[in-house]
């Protein structure tokens, strides 16, 4: 069973750098994308974007001068960079692993394993 | 605003049907498999379908889902009160390069 936990303050100053880390339990890592979602408070879910184990990322093109996904896998752990937030960052970031493939021309792409999510609150 | 479609809520006593629409177009849900997740209050999404009809290891089969065009719906029969959370339909989008969500459905249990 893949337990995915984040971590990461939980307040953080406007125009900073928001920072979490996902701790991947060892030897689930390799093979895998894995992605961050996130959703503020009382509203709907939002893709950030995904990262494979071997460095290849992508992200949601709204978020993708800001963001930053890494991933480490001496550390087995997962980390989300987000610059320059603001109010509208607050929410509840999810880390999530990725089952991606394809069915003749359609993709497949789910996420099959969350953590519990951690709250961001961004305010001076 | 989110590129799929989903009513904003639902309803049904015990017992009883509810299906939940989740309306796309060409880049996204008419191209690719959709998935399902739920959300139970103050808990993180769950996987609930995956590949238009799929389900976990471990989810009732009274949850059952359908594609067709650019379209696709989530049926739970035989309503419980813990089914009383909110769902999403979700997919990858071609036209975005990303994966969407729709806004989600709130289902109550009456």
């Amino acid at each position: 069973q893949v337990q995915l936990q984040e971590s990461g303050p939980g307040l953080v100053k406007p125009s900073e750098t928001l920072s979490l880390n996902c701790s991947i339990p060892d030897d689930s890592i390799s093979g895998f994308y894995w992605s961050w979602v996130r959703q503020p408070p009382g509203k709907g879910l939002e893709w950030i974007g995904w990262i494979y184990y071997s460095g290849n990322t992508d992200y949601n093109s709204s978020l993708k001068s800001r963001v930053t996904i890494s991933l480490s896998t001496s550390k087995n752990h997962l980390s989300l960079k987000l610059k320059s937030v603001t109010a509208a960052d607050t929410a509840i970031y999810y880390c999530a692993r990725v089952l991606v493939g394809y069915n003749g021309g359609q993709k497949l792409f789910y996420l099959d394993k969350w953590g519990q999510g951690t709250l961001v609150t961004v305010s001076s | 605003q989110s590129v799929l479609t989903q009513p904003p809520s639902a309803s049904g006593t015990p017992g009883q049907r509810v299906t939940i629409s989740c309306s796309g177009s060409s880049s996204n849900i008419g191209s690719h498999t959709v998935n399902w997740y739920q959300q139970l209050p103050e808990t993180a999404p769950k996987l609930l379908m995956f590949s238009n009809n799929q389900r976990p290891s471990g989810v009732p089969d009274r949850f059952s889902a359908s594609k067709s065009g650019t379209s696709a719906s989530l049926a739970i029969s035989g309503l419980q009160s813990e089914d009383e959370a909110d769902y999403y339909c979700a997919v990858w989008d071609d036209s975005l390069d990303g994966y969407v969500f729709g806004a989600g459905t709130k289902v109550t249990i009456l």
